[in-house]
């Protein structure tokens, strides 16, 4: 069965610092997609970024970054420089031939300035 | 930028009444999802349709709710009657393909007193 674990439920930081937010999959499947979402308080879901699972490549976005690691079925985020903007709660979710997203539990971040 | 629309945005009812949701999809897409994300945890998939046809609604309780999508286009989320367990958000997805990525909108937060 699929499963995403987000071990860190809450962290804390103080603006500028830098942040990685880890994600932990489980699969079966040797094609499936990997996905980090942002959920501000307002709610809704905002996408960052799609990973299929042949393509291990890092990614970097401005001062987000992510890094794939089939080795350790893990798929981290990482904030650099971070700002009071990224607090938020972050979902790592995996997706197979079903296409049915499955999330963790989040990590709420929290950024003071 | 086109956007998923939902309405209404907070919902408040007593239990035993019946309540239903609206979504929009971003226009041409014809996957619409529908999940529901109880306080603290994950969103999970509640129903999905390709165009005006259920391609997955095992996990939703049948009982109590119902969805349709009756012109591939916007889809309605009811339920009836409502219960304690049902306070959550709601959150309406689209995608352009069947594996695609997923945009969600800004979601349903409902309150059954």
């Amino acid at each position: 069965a699929q499963k995403v674990t987000q071990a860190q439920t809450e962290i804390s930081v103080v603006e500028k610092e830098d942040v990685t937010l880890d994600c932990v999959y489980e699969t079966r499947d040797t094609t499936y997609y990997l996905f980090w979402y942002k959920q501000p308080p307002s709610g809704e879901l905002v996408f960052l970024i799609r990973r299929n699972s042949f393509d291990e490549q890092n990614e970097i976005s401005g001062r987000y970054s992510w890094n794939f690691q089939k080795s350790t079925s893990s798929f981290n985020f990482t904030i650099t420089a971070s700002q009071v903007v990224d607090s938020a709660v972050y979902f790592c979710a995996l997706s197979d031939n079903t296409d049915k997203l499955i999330f963790g539990t989040g990590t709420r971040l929290q950024v003071f300035p | 930028e086109a956007e998923v629309a939902q309405s209404p945005r907070y919902k408040i009812t007593e239990k035993s009444q019946a309540v239903a949701f609206w979504c929009d999809p971003i226009s041409g897409h014809a996957t619409l999802y529908w999940y529901r994300q109880i306080l603290g945890q994950g969103p999970e998939l509640l129903v999905q349709f390709q165009d005006e046809s259920v391609v997955d609604d095992s996990q939703l309780p049948k009982d109590r709710f119902s969805a349709e999508r009756l012109k591939g286009v916007d889809s309605t989320l009811k339920i009836q009657p409502a219960e304690l367990g049902d306070s959550a958000m709601y959150l309406c997805a689209s995608s352009p393909l069947v594996l695609d990525t997923q945009y969600f909108g800004p979601g349903t937060r409902l309150t059954v007193l």
